[in-house]
């Protein structure tokens, strides 16, 4: 069973730059979702989907953050305007249903200069 | 707001010696707790899990124990392996929300 694919692995930007994360989670999971981790903390939610509908965006700074699932399946992340303080690794989760094991996928290292 | 939190960030053990992590939560309302494994550079790696109608889960050499009443719950290792060096973390999953604690980083000394 293929596990959660992010891409990409590694990406740099300037300050003030746009860019987009992408996600494609087990198949057959309705949960997705989006994790921002700052080097030595645990992971904080950005935003949590069932399908395609939005559980929980509460913790997603919406002024430049936001976050798709269009068809239920694949779900791309994107930051627009980045700031430095964005540098962190983006991780993407999904499970079969709420209240079951989540897996994760490898992240996203960003780092905004 | 829902916390969960870990007693202490790093622990160092001696390969062969058991290890035990421990993390408090503060909602008595939850229900489902996960622990997860994290190696530098990768996601974290699911390794057990327990709901509140249990108090203790075993695994191959890991344990969980789940105290309702002072609402804790503990990772037990046994003969800890290089190989179990990462940073763990306790995860409050129940009410279909995945909240995550700070994490604990062991290491394993040879």
């Amino acid at each position: 069973e293929a596990g959660v694919a992010q891409s990409p692995r590694y990406k740099i930007i300037e300050k003030r730059q746009s860019v987009a994360f992408w996600c494609n989670p087990i198949s057959g999971h309705a949960t997705l979702y989006w994790y921002q981790q700052i080097l030595g903390q645990g992971p904080k939610l950005l935003i949590q989907f069932q399908n395609n509908g939005v559980v929980d965006d509460s913790q997603l700074p919406k002024d430049r953050f936001s976050a798709e699932r269009l068809k239920g399946v694949d779900s791309t992340l994107k930051i627009q305007p980045a700031k430095l303080e964005d540098s962190a690794v983006y991780l993407c989760a999904s499970t079969f249903g709420l209240g079951t094991e989540a897996f994760f996928g490898q992240g996203t290292r960003l780092t905004v200069v | 707001g829902e916390s969960v939190g870990l007693h202490l960030p790093t622990l160092s053990v001696q390969e062969g010696d058991n290890s035990i992590i421990n993390c408090a939560y503060s909602n008595s309302a939850s229900d489902y707790f996960i622990w997860y494994k994290q190696e530098s550079g990768k996601g974290p790696q699911f390794i057990i899990d327990i709901r509140s109608n249990m108090d203790k889960r075993q695994g191959q050499r890991v344990t969980v124990l789940l105290n309702k009443t002072v609402k804790h719950l503990s990772l037990q290792i046994a003969a800890t392996q290089p190989g179990d060096s990462a940073v763990y973390f306790c995860a409050d999953a129940g009410g279909g929300k995945l909240i995550f604690g700070q994490g604990t980083e062991l290491s394993v000394k040879p």
